[in-house]
């Protein structure tokens, strides 16, 4: 069955700092690896995807994950944080190749002034 | 293009009264999807539809959960009767078929059942 892990519920870093979210999945097959993006009282916005191909992904509002198969990761970064970007942050995982795909908990990204 | 619009953004209600969802996705997205969002839970998805066609709907409570999208186009969700464990933000979304899955999603109902 296929599963995805987000460490740490709330994550909080400096404005201007890096910020890094933390994915792993299961999975018996190459995945869809997926990061959503949601902002209080709003649906989810999807920031970046990995199919097939490079496994650095390049995503909106400079935000970038890497795809790592012998880690069975797919963390979320920014190389500077902004304020804008508090909000909560979803990984999601497809591995049968259908229109499923399964949520993590979420992380809820606070930006410290 | 306008996304995946729902009504209405918030409802209150009282137990074992009946509550129903509505969503249209974004014009030509064949493929729509429920999904319950509980506080502090990601979306787990209730009912896909292909058109007008439920092809899985393995996580709805059918006792008490409905959902028609009669003409493969707008979808509602309806509960009877609702119950306090039901208090969750219902989301619509939609995609394209054999577009690697990428799904909008519309704002979200939220849902306090009292």
């Amino acid at each position: 069955a296929q599963s995805v892990t987000q460490l740490g519920s709330h994550v909080s870093v400096s404005e201007g700092a890096l910020v890094l979210l933390r994915c792993n999945y299961s999975s018996s097959v190459p995945p869809y690896l997926f990061w959503y993006v949601q902002y209080p009282n709003q649906g989810l916005q999807l920031l970046l995807k990995y199919t097939t191909g490079a496994t650095l992904v390049k995503g909106i509002n400079g935000f970038e994950a890497e795809f790592k198969k012998s880690e069975t990761s797919f963390h979320l970064t920014k190389p500077s944080a902004h304020m804008s970007d508090a909000a909560e942050y979803f990984c999601a995982v497809n591995t049968n190749r259908d229109d499923k795909i399964i949520f993590g908990k979420g992380t809820r990204l606070h930006i410290l002034p | 293009e306008a996304g995946v619009v729902q009504s209405p953004r918030y409802k209150i209600i009282e137990k074992k009264q009946p509550v129903a969802f509505w969503c249209n996705p974004i014009s030509g997205h064949n493929t729509l999807y429920w999904y319950r969002q509980n506080l502090g839970q990601g979306p787990e998805l209730l009912i896909r539809y292909e058109n007008e066609e439920a092809v899985d709907d393995s996580q709805l409570p059918k006792d008490r959960f409905s959902a028609e999208r009669l003409k493969g186009v707008d979808s509602t969700l309806k509960i009877q009767p609702a119950e306090l464990g039901d208090s969750a933000v219902y989301l619509c979304a939609s995609s394209l078929r054999q577009q690697y899955n990428e799904q909008f999603f519309g704002p979200g109902t939220r849902l306090t059942v009292l």
